[in-house]
């Protein structure tokens, strides 16, 4: 069964640190695709990045990066020189190669203070 | 070019009622996807419509339905609410309605069962 688990409910840092947003999964497929989303106050979930299963080169996006490791099933996402407007819920999601739909993680909650 | 929008915004229900959501995809977009968020979890499927065609469903009961149109919007129903359907209902869509496919999220419309 899939299943996606992001063990950080709340995390508050002060603008300029980093923080590394943690996100393991499950599944049964060789082939999967996983998703980072971001989701500001105004509920709109924005797409961040998708990854393959067969992929595990680590991606930098501006400040953004994200670690693949299939070893260790994770697949987390770091926030380097955090900045006020990274505050919002931050989905972690799984989708296998044979299934129409996305499986969500219960998501983590970023706070930047100034 | 328009985002997925999603109508009504926000729609107060009493249980017992019948509430009808409405999305209209990105223009070009073949398939629409609805998941249901409760407040302070992640997005649970629902159902994936592609080319007027079900695709996928998730583990919701029959009071659940939704449809596609020529046009490629699409209509979330729910009969008999109960409380437990208060939520934020998400609609996104997506070119081929394939996993390898962007999904791009509306607003959503979220519903209050009194």
């Amino acid at each position: 069964a899939q299943k996606v688990t992001q063990a950080q409910t709340e995390i508050s840092v002060v603008e300029k640190e980093d923080v590394t947003l943690d996100c393991v999964y499950e599944t049964r497929d060789t082939t999967y695709y996983l998703f980072w989303y971001k989701q500001p106050p105004s509920g709109e979930l924005v797409f961040l990045i998708r990854r393959n299963s067969f992929d595990e080169q680590n991606e930098i996006s501006g400040r953004y990066s994200w670690n693949f490791q299939k070893s260790t099933s994770s697949f987390n996402f770091t926030i380097t020189a955090s900045q006020v407007v990274d505050s919002a819920v931050y989905f972690c999601a799984l989708s296998e190669r044979s299934a129409s739909k996305i499986i969500f993680g219960s998501g983590t909650r970023l706070s930047i203070r100034p | 070019d328009a985002g997925v929008t999603q109508s009504p915004t926000h729609l107060i229900k009493t249980r017992g009622q019948h509430v009808t959501l409405r999305c209209s995809p990105i223009s070009g977009h073949k398939s629409v996807s609805w998941y249901q968020q409760v407040l302070g979890q992640g997005p649970q499927f629902i159902f994936q419509y592609y080319e007027k065609e079900e695709r996928g469903r998730g583990n919701f009961p029959d009071r659940f339905s939704a449809r596609q149109f020529p046009n490629y919007s699409s209509e979330l129903n729910v009969n008999a609410l109960l409380l437990g359907d208060s939520a934020l209902y998400l609609c996104a869509s997506s070119s081929l309605g394939v996993v390898t496919d962007t999904q791009y999220f509306g607003p959503g419309t979220r519903l209050t069962v009194l």
